[in-house]
């Protein structure tokens, strides 16, 4: 059965660093997402993407945080200079019309 | 004010029982999300909805768009079925929501 892949499952990185999170999502998908879920916290919305554009970013998803589809099976989502905050673990999901989301299993950022 | 209320935050239960959990909010949605997070973090979404019942298996999901409330329910409840259950709202477009989950454990 297709499923959503993220790489790499933990990602440690010092406080100012760049991070790239990778997802591949399953491949007759249109609608991308990422989300982040801070240790003991909710899950938090942080962007869409259709069309090889934003559809719809939080109040989380600042100039910090950009995504991009390189080609025609990779989304990711770019830390610039991560902070200490930025530790969670961040999911990519994608969806075939916009309605039912497919997680991927996510990737656990630590920023020390 | 949370967005999206669920209750209980968390329940124990013996195997066999039946098993609801609620969900509230208070922002008109296009759609009702439920999720499943297993202990090792990853998320499967179980439903999506935006009027009346699905089932699939042991889960049916119902909504009432009037009260803005959906329930979750599980019949036959199993050890497996220990996990967070997490109701997501979709307001329009494409932000979701998300509740704060129910832990839910079932005793053999």
């Amino acid at each position: 059965e297709p499923e959503v892949t993220q790489t790499p499952s933990h990602q440690v990185t010092q406080m100012g660093q760049e991070v790239i999170l990778r997802c591949v999502p399953i491949s007759n998908h249109l609608y991308f997402y990422w989300y982040r879920q801070i240790l003991g916290q909710k899950v938090e919305f942080l962007v869409s993407f259709y069309n090889n554009e934003i559809s719809e970013k939080s109040e989380i998803f600042d100039d910090q945080f950009s995504v991009e589809r390189p080609d025609g099976s990779n989304f990711t989502l770019k830390i610039r200079s991560t902070k200490l905050e930025d530790s969670a673990m961040y999911f990519c999901a994608s969806s075939v019309t916009g309605d039912t989301q497919y997680f991927g299993p996510g990737t656990r950022l630590t920023v020390l | 004010k949370n967005e999206v209320e669920q209750s209980p935050q968390n329940l124990t239960a013996q195997e066999g029982e039946f098993i609801t959990i609620n969900c509230s909010y208070s922002v008109g949605i296009s759609a009702l999300h439920w999720l499943q997070q297993h202990p090792g973090g990853g998320i499967v979404s179980l439903f999506m909805l935006s009027s009346g019942k699905k089932k699939h298996g042991r889960l049916i999901a119902t909504i009432n768009i009037q009260e803005k409330h959906s329930s979750l329910h599980i019949t036959a409840s199993h050890p497996r079925d220990s996990a967070v259950y997490i109701c997501a709202v979709q307001p329009g477009d494409d932000k979701i929501i998300f509740g704060k989950g129910t832990r839910l454990h079932i005793l053999p």
